[in-house]
């Protein structure tokens, strides 16, 4: 599975826009991108994932690049029970092979 | 969405004693689970894959007799930590996969496992 780089920490304002960035330089044609978060304490929580169109559910936005590099998470109005370690993955799809490996993720800290 | 629950959520036992936690998939069957163990201020480590009907599937460094899973059922699977030792002491958390046609894993909420 492709490797996904994001920064270690971000702020956000509450009531603003979250926008989390992912790098994945060596995302191949049949991997998926998925987001999940953490908060502390307890297990992920799935939120979205794509191939190469833009998603949108209840939680959040998912915008892939046209060259799928890269992507960006948006929670459009972030509020306090959005901090938490955000996670990007890059995994293929189908196969014997269903693992998700975690990086570090991204802090998102929301401030009142 | 699918929910999965763990339990117990905390527990905390005697060096060389036996624990066994609980994975269940509350509204969907669940064919392949993943068992992740979680170090403070680290990322998670999946440990093994287990399906339905069949062994775990282990990851390289996870010791297979210490960290025993059975996967008996479509709803259900648990992780027994034999003979566990202070540097076991972890929090470990489960997934679902949530069905045969997404790739899409559903997770637990975790037990958080102290080892005196």
């Amino acid at each position: 599975d492709a490797k996904t780089t994001q920064p270690p920490s971000m702020d956000c304002a509450e009531g603003r826009a979250a926008n989390l960035p992912c790098n994945h330089s060596t995302i191949s044609g049949n991997e998926y991108v998925y987001w999940y978060r953490q908060i502390h304490s307890q297990g992920p929580q799935y939120i979205i994932h794509g191939l190469k169109n833009n998603e949108t559910n209840e939680m959040a936005s998912l915008i892939i690049t046209e060259d799928r590099k890269s992507s960006t998470l948006i929670l459009p109005h972030a509020t306090l029970r959005d901090t938490a370690v955000y996670y990007c993955i890059v995994r293929a799809s189908g196969g014997s092979n269903y693992k998700l490996t975690f990086g570090k993720g991204t802090l998102l800290t929301v401030n009142p | 969405g699918a929910v999965v629950s763990q339990h117990p959520s905390r527990v905390i036992c005697k060096s060389g004693t036996s624990v066994k936690i609980e994975c269940r998939s509350l509204d969907f069957q669940a064919t392949t689970m993943f068992w992740y163990r979680q170090f403070p201020k680290k990322s998670l480590m999946l440990m093994a894959t287990s399906n339905e009907g069949s062994k775990a599937t282990y990851e390289q460094g996870v010791e297979k007799d210490k960290f025993l899973i059975n996967h008996a059922s479509l709803t259900l699977s648990t992780l027994t930590v034999t003979s566990a030792h202070p540097e076991d002491s972890s929090f470990y958390i489960c997934s679902a996969r949530a069905g045969e046609d997404t790739d899409t894993q559903y997770f637990g909420p975790g037990t958080r496992l102290t080892v005196l």
